[in-house]
């Protein structure tokens, strides 16, 4: 199973900030992927990432969301203006195809 | 785009018992279902797989079933322990897509 950590674990901010969210994968993997499950409901595909580039985004991630890999090893998702209904806990996983291992997840409060 | 369905919601059995958690999807070209358990709190863990190329795999004391006809495939949990106590979601993927369309979960308790 791939480790990976996520930073921060909790992040609060108010509404209409930008947040950016890290995910550092232990070992190399092809596919990354973004997930988001709001309190008590279901894990919500955000956007998957193959060989540096963004290969699939679900509706969710529209606009206000991106996402990067600055350094070749780390990957962030940005939210650039938060809003209430974004508050989740937000999932990294990285994977070989669809088998995924998620991250330890960075909760995410808008005030 | 696919649907994955998850029932029952929530599911008290007696420790010592078995548990059976049901998922069906709509797409037929799905070919990968895993699940998930989550403790409160915590990160969705896999705990087993199925590819559509087989139609049950086993592991200690789960097992999952897969029915492509039916579209549908099934958790089995036995001789079921307070530790066994969690949330279930199942998922499925396919080959051109590989995200994970998840159902809304079962929650699970067993009573000592």
């Amino acid at each position: 199973e791939p480790e990976v950590t996520q930073t921060p674990s909790h992040q609060v901010t108010q509404m209409g900030q930008e947040v950016i969210l890290r995910c550092v994968p232990i070992s190399n993997h092809l596919y990354f992927y973004w997930y988001r499950q709001i309190l008590g409901q279901k894990v919500e595909f955000l956007v998957s990432f193959y060989n540096n580039e963004i290969s699939e985004k679900s509706e969710i991630f529209d606009d206000q969301f991106s996402v990067e890999r600055p350094d070749g090893s780390n990957f962030t998702l940005k939210i650039r203006s938060t809003k209430l209904e974004d508050s989740a806990m937000y999932f990294c996983a990285p994977g070989e195809y669809n088998e995924q291992f998620f991250g330890p997840g960075t909760r995410l409060t808008v005030l | 785009g696919e649907n994955v369905e998850q029932h029952p919601s929530t599911l008290s059995v007696q420790e010592g018992d078995s548990a059976v958690i049901k998922c069906t999807y709509s797409d037929s070209a799905s070919n990968y279902f895993p699940w998930y358990k989550q403790e409160l709190g915590k990160r969705p863990q896999l705990i087993i797989d199925i590819r559509s190329n087989v139609g049950e795999k086993k592991d200690q004391r789960i097992a999952v079933t897969l029915n492509k006809t039916a579209k549908h495939f099934s958790l089995h949990i036995t001789e079921t322990q307070p530790e066994d106590s969690a949330v279930y979601f199942c998922a499925a993927s396919m080959d051109s897509s590989y995200k994970l369309i998840f159902g809304s979960g079962t929650r699970l308790l067993v009573r000592p």
